[in-house]
């Protein structure tokens, strides 16, 4: 099972600040924290990861509870091609990621 | 540099016949994944591989066979193909590096087993 809880679907209007949350509640003291995208059915995009601090990158913010048990993407100013699913991740041990459902962003005019 | 690439795009296979899917990489990247997509559903971790001549069984191996003969390639191998075999199938590379694993995706394999 996936030690991550999203949403199934949100949606954004575009220029705004969308804000996509993740639990992983069960998470342990080293492992990261992955978000990838998939845009329609090509392969997923890697966008950003942490372990403990905030990070920020080109394309988005990764915003991580203290407690490490929740965090946020934010994608600052959306636009139409933002649209996708969103996949937070859990790093287990040797790389074997789980990927959830996702949540379903849409972006609308 | 052309990342990951796969081969083929699209196939039709037929209850109980076997085929191989080619996954080929160029950015010199000691892992490889080869994850299944159902409809509707994330990503599954099928088999992966930390090095050349090593291959790891992941979530859902059952019914599938790997090879990682050369550093750059990664085959996934169907013996007897059965119709829950459908999906999408994604190759993915990454290098190690404890604190960035970020994964390179394939285009995918669209395969439909009869």
């Amino acid at each position: 099972d996936a030690k991550t809880t999203q949403p199934p679907s949100m949606d954004c209007a575009e220029g705004r600040a969308a804000n996509l949350p993740c639990n992983h509640s069960t998470i342990s003291g080293n492992e990261y924290v992955y978000w990838y995208r998939q845009i329609h059915s090509q392969g997923p995009q890697y966008i950003i990861h942490g372990l403990k601090n905030n990070e920020t990158n080109e394309m988005a913010s990764l915003i991580i509870t203290e407690d490490r048990k929740s965090s946020t993407l934010i994608l600052p100013h959306a636009t139409l091609r933002d649209t996708a699913v969103y996949y937070c991740i859990v790093r287990y041990d040797n790389n074997d990621m789980r990927f959830g459902a996702g949540t379903r962003l849409t972006v609308k005019p | 540099n052309a990342g990951v690439t796969q081969t083929p795009k699209f196939r039709v296979l037929k209850t109980g016949q076997s085929m191989t899917l080619l996954c080929a990489q160029d950015m010199n990247h000691e892992y490889m994944y080869w994850y299944r997509q159902d409809p509707g559903m994330g990503l599954r971790l099928i088999h992966y591989s930390v090095g050349e001549g090593t291959t790891a069984k992941g979530e859902v191996p059952d019914g599938y066979n790997v090879s990682r003969l050369k550093k750059q390639n990664f085959l996934l191998g169907l013996e007897s193909a059965a119709p829950s075999q459908t999906s999408v199938y994604f190759c993915a590379s990454s290098p190690w590096d404890r604190a960035n694993n970020e994964q390179f995706f394939g285009p995918g394999t669209r395969l439909t087993v009869l």
